[in-house]
């Protein structure tokens, strides 16, 4: 079945540093692939999305980039703020009628 | 236009215990899902209803879980008698139209329940 791999975390990181958050999959056919957020108190929203191989998703600064070959979907981002603390979850979709899966969600705290 | 509604946003209970969890879509959303994060794990599916009708219920775990949408408007997930590895927070999700690749899901900001 579907599945997705991220890291668990808690990641803490002072404000301007770099952020990557790791996201490896496992999927039948060619998923779509998304990043959500949770900030604090609030419901989970999408923050980016790719849909084939070699899409760029990007929002607010963060990136990841669709990587059929390792299979992967890192987010990135050059330059973290506080306002970025929350909890990032990693998932795919596998088309037709299916579920979206999820990953175990990485908490990030950017400290100032 | 209001989101997601979820309540309560707490809820703590006694092991054996009824829980009733609500939650309110966004208005002209047919499709309405159920997700559960059990703590350290990742956000599992649990059902989908379309209107009122349940289309896809295999992420239920067991028969103490019964969901309803009568009316086709908001939802209730009812956990009867409430067990310990119950505990997580209950997500609920809407969408116009039944999720695809550009289809986006909006989720409500969760119902964090203890079972103790």
């Amino acid at each position: 079945g579907d599945s997705v791999t991220q890291m668990e975390g808690p990641v803490t990181l002072s404000e301007e540093a770099f952020l990557t958050i790791n996201c490896t999959y496992t999927a039948t056919g060619y998923p779509s692939l998304f990043w959500y957020v949770q900030y604090p108190g609030e419901g989970l929203q999408l923050l980016l999305k790719a849909t084939k191989a070699d899409d760029k998703g990007s929002n607010k600064g963060f990136e990841a980039t669709y990587r059929k070959e390792t299979t992967s979907f890192h987010l990135e981002k050059g330059s973290v703020q506080v306002s970025d603390s929350a909890v990032y979850f990693c998932a795919l979709y596998s088309g037709g009628y299916q579920k979206v899966t999820f990953g175990i969600g990485t908490k990030l705290q950017v400290i100032p | 236009e209001a989101g997601v509604t979820q309540f309560p946003s707490h809820s703590v209970i006694e092991k054996g215990q009824t829980v009733t969890l609500r939650c309110d879509p966004i208005s002209g959303h047919d499709n309405l899902y159920w997700y559960r994060r059990v703590m350290g794990k990742e956000i599992k599916f649990l059902l989908h209803f379309v209107k009122e009708s349940k289309q896809d219920e295999s992420g239920m775990p067991n028969n103490r879980f019964l969901a309803e949408r009568t009316g086709g408007t908001y939802s209730t997930l009812k956990v009867q008698p409430a067990e310990l590895e119950d505990s997580g927070v209950y997500f609920c999700a809407s969408s116009l139209r039944a999720v695809t690749s550009s289809e986006k899901l909006f989720f409500g900001s969760g119902t964090q329940l203890s079972v103790l």
